[in-house]
């Protein structure tokens, strides 16, 4: 089983402000990480597919990057609704496997 | 558009059944992989598992095996999850997903149904 290690567990930051989050796999998941945001009582949306993709209607802020284990989501600019978690996948490898989260709040 | 509503949630007790559907619309629903996947209350995301457009593929977590069953029904145009031997881990919030035709990502997501085990 792929493990998805996501880093931090917590960030802090204010609008306007540029986040980086971190999804390192326990081994190479030839690029075909995900990027979902869940904001509460919601079910998650795709940010991101194939590392650096984004899906459709998702602004140009988010992007994404990485390839083997390191994956990077970013976003330039932080606006109020961005603040949510993110959780990357892997679908390299059965079983699919989700990162334990990065959760993005207001400073 | 693409719409998916799960059904079937509720309260069970531990080693009971329960069967859980997810009726699709908006989409050409035979040609697409469907999956489940389940939010244990305040945790992250776990994929249960994945059958593909002619039912003849299923894939499941190991922690599910030999208690969990997915089919489909593509002339109804809805997924379904038969649980039993129910464990109190099981208990969460169980989203159905799409994932097109060429096993993609999770793209669009159910509003979930909610599972609870307990006596």
């Amino acid at each position: 089983e792929i493990l998805l290690t996501q880093s931090p567990a917590t960030l802090s930051l204010s609008p306007g402000e540029r986040a980086t989050l971190s999804c390192r796999a326990s081994q190479s998941v030839s690029s075909t990480l995900v990027w979902y945001q869940q904001k509460p009582g919601q079910a998650p949306r795709l940010l991101i597919y194939d590392a650096s993709n984004r899906a459709t209607g998702i602004p140009a802020r988010f992007s994404g990057s990485g390839s083997g284990t390191d994956y990077t989501l970013t976003i330039s600019s932080l606006e109020p609704d961005d603040f949510a978690v993110y959780y990357c996948q892997q679908r390299s490898n059965w079983p699919i496997t989700f990162g334990q989260g990065t959760r993005l709040e207001i400073k | 558009e693409v719409l998916l509503l799960e059904s079937g949630g509720g309260l069970v007790q531990p080693g009971g059944s329960l069967r859980l559907s997810c009726a699709a619309s908006g989409f050409t629903f035979s040609s697409y992989v469907m999956n489940w996947l389940r939010q244990a209350p305040g945790k992250g995301l776990e994929w249960v598992s994945t059958i593909s457009g002619s039912g003849g593929t299923t894939h499941y977590v190991d922690s599910v095996k030999g208690r969990f069953t997915v089919s489909r029904d593509n002339s109804k145009n809805t997924l379904y999850l038969q649980m039993n031997s129910l464990r109190a881990e099981d208990t969460a919030l169980y989203y159905c997903a799409e994932r097109g035709t060429n096993w993609g990502p999770f793209n669009m997501w159910g509003q979930g149904t909610m599972v609870t085990v307990s006596s």
